[in-house]
């Protein structure tokens, strides 16, 4: 079974610049996620997906930050501009269902530095 | 709300000896309660869980961790460290529902040979 993609595995943009990362979870997971990991700290959610539609994206900073999962299978998240505080890396996950018990499954993540 | 601490961002111990890597929890639900791995440039790895059935739990690559309420703790264990255990932990809860998962901030395994 494919895990997670996740492309690009690295970006550098200096600040103001954007950037989009992209993901596909594995084949029939119905469930994605976006976290933040900055250096030295566990991942944050940023949004979540059921199917097409967004389930909880409480700590998205919408200002800078779109994510959008059309068709209900792969995901983009774009940061738009792009701020020094924002370099980390930024992990896609996926599950079959919304069930809390499910494992979430993890790609290898983008480190994306901002200059 | 949930959030996780975990005690110490660096254990070092020798290859052989035990590994305790400690987290301690709040929820104000019943929680549910994980532990992944994460080697250099990886994603993250489910290691073990807790879902409210038995207390101790036994994951991969022989780790094991025991659910006590009384203490909020969720610790992980093994027995015998091994070189290959060299790699950054993340306790991880959720009180579940659209909830996603609340993770600590990692303690960095070192392994001394």
């Amino acid at each position: 079974e494919a895990g997670v993609a996740q492309s690009p595995r690295y970006k550098i943009i200096e600040k103001r610049q954007s950037v989009a990362f992209w993901c596909n979870p594995i084949s029939g997971h119905a469930t994605l996620y976006w976290y933040q990991q900055i250096l030295g700290q566990g991942p944050k959610l940023l949004i979540q997906f059921q199917n097409n539609g967004v389930v909880d994206d409480s700590q998205l900073p919408k200002d800078r930050f779109s994510a959008e999962r059309l068709k209900g299978v792969d995901s983009t998240l774009k940061i738009q501009p792009a701020k020094l505080e924002d370099s980390a890396v930024y992990l896609c996950a996926s599950t079959y269902s919304r069930d809390f018990q499910e494992t979430q499954y993890f790609g290898p993540g983008t480190r994306l530095l901002v200059l | 709300a949930q959030s996780v601490t975990q005690l110490g961002s660096h254990v070092s111990v020798s290859e052989g000896a035990l590994v305790l890597l400690r987290c301690n929890y709040s929820s104000s639900v019943p929680p549910y309660l994980f532990w992944y791995v994460q080697y250099p440039n990886q994603g993250l790895q489910l290691l073990l869980k807790y879902t409210s059935a038995a207390t101790l739990v036994k994951g991969i690559n022989g780790f094991e961790a025991e659910f006590k309420k009384s203490e909020t703790s969720f610790h992980l264990t093994k027995p015998s460290a091994h070189m290959s255990d060299a790699a950054e932990y993340f306790c991880a809860v959720t009180g579940g529902g659209a909830d996603g998962l609340t993770f600590g901030k990692g303690t960095h395994l070192i392994i001394q040979p």
